[in-house]
This record gives C-alpha cells, structure tokens and sequence, in this order.
C-alpha cells in the first residue's frame, strides 16, 4: 500500500541553524500538507501546497518557514533560523480524498 | 473559523468492553468531512473513520463506528471489543469539501485512551 514518507525521524539541531525537512507524498495526490505538534498538545496546520504554489498558510508560518516542491516526488520543509519553539514533532500529509499522514519528524533544537 | 472540541481529556475502557470518545464542532458550512485519527506513542497519525456530512448514515469500521448528528454537530467514536491496541491518543479532525483548493485539517485537542485488563 503506498504510503507517505519522511526523513529523518529525527533531527537534533543548534538554534539559529537551517534544518530541511524531507517528505516524498504518496505519488498520484495532488495537495501537500505540514503540520507540527507540539510535545503534549494539538496537531496545527502550518501550510497547504496545490499546482506547485502554497494554498493556504497559517499564522505559525511566517517568513522563517518555506516549502518547496522542488521535483516530482519530493515535498520540503525549510526553517530557515530555527528557536526553541519549533522543537516538535512535523508531520507532511497528502491526499487524493482523505489526507494520509507521514509517521512524522521529530525536530529538537538546543 | 471552524473550531473541533474534544471534551474529554482521558478515557479508560476494559478489554473487551465498549467506550465512546466525544467529539463536537462547529461551523457554518454544510458540506465537510470529519475523522477520526489514531496515535500510538509512535506518534503516527493513523487514521480510523471517515465520514462525509452529506452522508446520513454512520461510517463503520470493523470495530469502530461513529454516531454523527450534524444538527447537533456532534461526532463521537465508539469502539466496540477493545483491545489493548486501542490504547491511544485520539484526535477528531474536520476539513471542509472544497474542491481546487487544499483545504486543511483543523484538529480536536485529543483523548488519551487507557485500555485496562
């Protein structure tokens, strides 16, 4: 069964450093999603991606976030300078109809 | 702004008994899909049950259905014969049909299921 992929699992990094968040969705969907989690809270939409442009945003993405979908498979996350208060876990999803789930990255930064 | 309400922060069930998560939400629009999604301490997004609002009759699966009254905007999960797989946090989810666009997500704050021997 096709499945939505992330990498890495987990990435460990200093604040103020770039990270990439990798994400390869299920290959006949058309509509990207990521999400965080904060340990301990409510999964929260950060972005939606259709025809290769972002469809819709939250208030948490804001200039230090990009995606980008950058061939035909893979789906990027990118924090550019990253705080202490992005440490969560980040979930890439994609649908068809019902949005599948990627079994996430956690992201800590120290 | 659509908003999910989940008013139960913890549950407990027996193996082998039934339990029901609640689930209430609220919006002006009448046509939208609402979920159920499981997540193990894996901390993967596994989802459970669909069902479409235009759709009258409740969504089931296996072991899992749900009672939807759209007038009260009210979807709750029931398990049936739980197991202690079941042990979970779950998280109902609404998104609205809209077709061209990449309509989001907007999640419930969780139940954290204990299943019990």
């Amino acid at each position: 069964e096709p499945e939505v992929t992330q990498t890495p699992s987990h990435q460990v990094t200093q604040m103020g450093q770039e990270v990439i968040l990798r994400c390869v969705p299920i290959s006949n969907h058309l509509y990207f999603y990521w999400y965080r989690q904060i340990l301990g809270q409510k999964v929260e939409f950060l972005v939606s991606f259709y025809n290769n442009e972002i469809s819709e945003k939250s208030e948490i993405f804001d200039d230090q976030f990009s995606v980008e979908r950058p061939d035909g498979s893979n789906f990027t996350l990118k924090i550019r300078s990253t705080k202490l208060e992005d440490s969560a876990m980040y979930f890439c999803a994609s649908r068809a109809g019902t949005q599948y789930f990627g079994p996430g990255t956690r992201l800590t930064v120290l | 702004a659509q908003t999910v309400t989940q008013s139960q922060p913890e549950m407990s069930v027996q193996e082998a008994e039934t339990v029901t998560l609640s689930c209430t939400y609220d919006t002006s629009e009448s046509d939208y899909y609402l979920f159920w999604y499981k997540q193990p301490p894996s901390r993967q997004m596994i989802l459970v049950i669909r069902q479409e609002a235009y759709k009258q009759q409740n969504a089931t699966e296996n072991r899992f259905s749900v009672n939807f009254q759209k007038a009260a905007k009210s979807f709750s999960l029931k398990i049936s014969d739980s197991q202690l797989g079941d042990a979970a946090m779950y998280f109902c989810a609404y998104r609205l049909i809209n077709t061209g666009t990449a309509s989001k997500l907007t999640f419930g704050t969780g139940t954290r299921l204990q299943v019990t021997l």
